[in-house]
């Protein structure tokens, strides 16, 4: 089983540019959820896809958008990138409760190193 | 009021040791609480998960809940200097969102 899996590990963009971030689910996992992670602080919640809909958001701006596809992978997208997008982007997959549609624990990817500079 | 809190580190502990790690939510309704290890520049992992109060045993790692007040612990017995690392606390809240805690970096002293 390979887990869940991002790609790249690190990217630099030049601040404006738009980046885009992929991410494998575990196998037997529906759910993708993405997450923000800066230095010395926890995860900061962006959005999770579920049956390639956006299922729940958390306080990001439109300039982060996601898409599912039919193989439950994903992919988050970033456009005109500022300085403060710098930090670890990290994908979750998990189970949702088949039949009652919760939150399960959610197991996490490598995560992307993006620096904008 | 943050949504996750958790006592603020660093906390040091010596090899040996109980090492005791707290966290707090405001969501009343909250439904699932879980603790990730992580090591400087890698991923969280899970280490355990908890949805009913109590307490919940898995080898040197002990998680209690008390949802009465709010509060989730997780206790690491006989602490390795490989179990230094910042340790996130996850709560699933009745909205169905996963929140997570700023973390309390862990260091267990030889």
């Amino acid at each position: 089983d390979a887990g869940v899996t991002q790609s790249p590990t690190h990217l630099i963009k030049t601040r404006g540019q738009q980046v885009t971030l992929r991410c494998s689910p575990k196998s037997g996992h529906d759910t993708v959820s993405w997450y923000q992670q800066a230095l010395g602080q926890g995860p900061q919640f962006i959005f999770q896809y579920y049956e390639e809909e956006e299922r729940q958001r958390g306080n990001f701006p439109d300039r982060f958008s996601g898409h599912q596809f039919p193989n439950y992978s994903s992919e988050l997208n970033v456009n005109a990138l500022l300085l403060g997008d710098s930090a670890l982007y990290l994908c979750a997959s998990s189970p949702l409760v088949a039949g009652e549609g919760r939150n399960t624990e959610a197991f996490f990817g490598q995560g992307t190193r993006l620096t904008v500079v | 009021q943050k949504e996750v809190e958790q006592n603020s580190g660093p906390l040091s502990v010596p090899e040996g040791a109980i090492a005791s790690l707290n966290c707090t939510y405001s969501d009343r309704g909250s439904q699932s609480f879980f603790w990730y290890r992580q090591y400087s520049g890698k991923s969280p992992e899970l280490i355990m998960f908890i949805y009913s109060n109590g307490d919940k045993e898995d080898g040197r790692f002990t998680a209690q809940l008390n949802k009465a007040s709010q509060y989730v612990s997780l206790l690491i017995r006989d602490s390795q200097p490989s179990d230094s690392a910042t340790y996130l606390c996850a709560v699933i809240t009745s909205y169905d969102k996963v929140i997570f805690g700023p973390g309390t970096s862990l260091s267990v002293i030889p």
